[in-house]
């Protein structure tokens, strides 16, 4: 069983920049969910992916968008870079209504926005 | 709003230790709780998910139990080691979820 993976491990950018975020759901996984971690904080809730919809959205603006494919890998993109988005990005793949909805977290991509 | 509060930021103890980590919640309304392990810079390890029906879960020196009326889980180290030092994070689940800002632990040798 392949467990969740996420690309690129770490992101440098700078201020007005767009960037993209990849993740591939653990094998069997039809939901997705991206936060946002700064550092000494809890991950922020961003938003989940349910069969391709967005299905809750955290409080965030809308340049962060994302989106899933038929295959439940999922891309995180966030435009208009700000000095604030610099975070470890985490994404985590679960299987909605089953199992309790345990959420399995990625190794996370460390994005740094000069 | 749920809120989600972890207590102590910060706890240090000596190898062969028990622990308690606590976590408390603001809104009772939840579907499951669950107890993650975080390393440095690393993603999260899910260590014990406990199910709004459930009062307790275990996973070997690690135990979890849950009080959805009074807003309160906690997570119990048994015989702490120093490979169990990491920050440990709560995070309950409802529409979305909603982590505690995490206990560092540090086991000295």
């Amino acid at each position: 069983e392949t467990g969740v993976t996420q690309s690129p491990t770490h992101l440098i950018k700078t201020r007005g920049q767009q960037v993209t975020l990849r993740c591939s759901s653990q094998s069997g996984h039809n939901t997705v969910s991206w936060y946002q971690q700064a550092l000494g904080q809890g991950p922020q809730f961003i938003f989940q992916y349910y069969r391709e919809e967005e299905n809750g959205r955290g409080n965030f603006p809308p340049r962060f968008s994302g989106l899933q494919f038929p295959n439940y890998s999922s891309e995180l993109n966030v435009n208009a870079l700000e000095l604030d988005d610099s975070a470890l990005y985490l994404c985590a793949s679960s299987r909605l209504a089953e199992e309790g909805n345990e959420q399995f977290f990625g190794p996370g991509t460390r994005l740094t926005v000069l | 709003k749920q809120e989600v509060t972890q207590i102590p930021a910060a706890l240090s103890v000596p190898e062969g230790e028990n622990l308690v980590l606590n976590c408390s919640f603001t809104d009772s309304a939840i579907y499951n709780l669950q107890w993650f392990r975080q390393d440095p810079g690393k993603g999260l390890t899910s260590l014990l998910l406990i199910q709004s029906s459930q009062r307790e879960q275990t996973s070997g020196r690690l135990n979890a139990s849950l009080d959805k009326s009074s807003g309160r889980s906690t997570l119990y180290i048994a015989a702490s080691q120093p490979g169990d030092s990491a920050t440990y994070l709560c995070a309950v689940y409802n529409n979305d979820m909603r982590f505690g800002a995490g206990t560092r632990l540090t086991v000295k040798p």
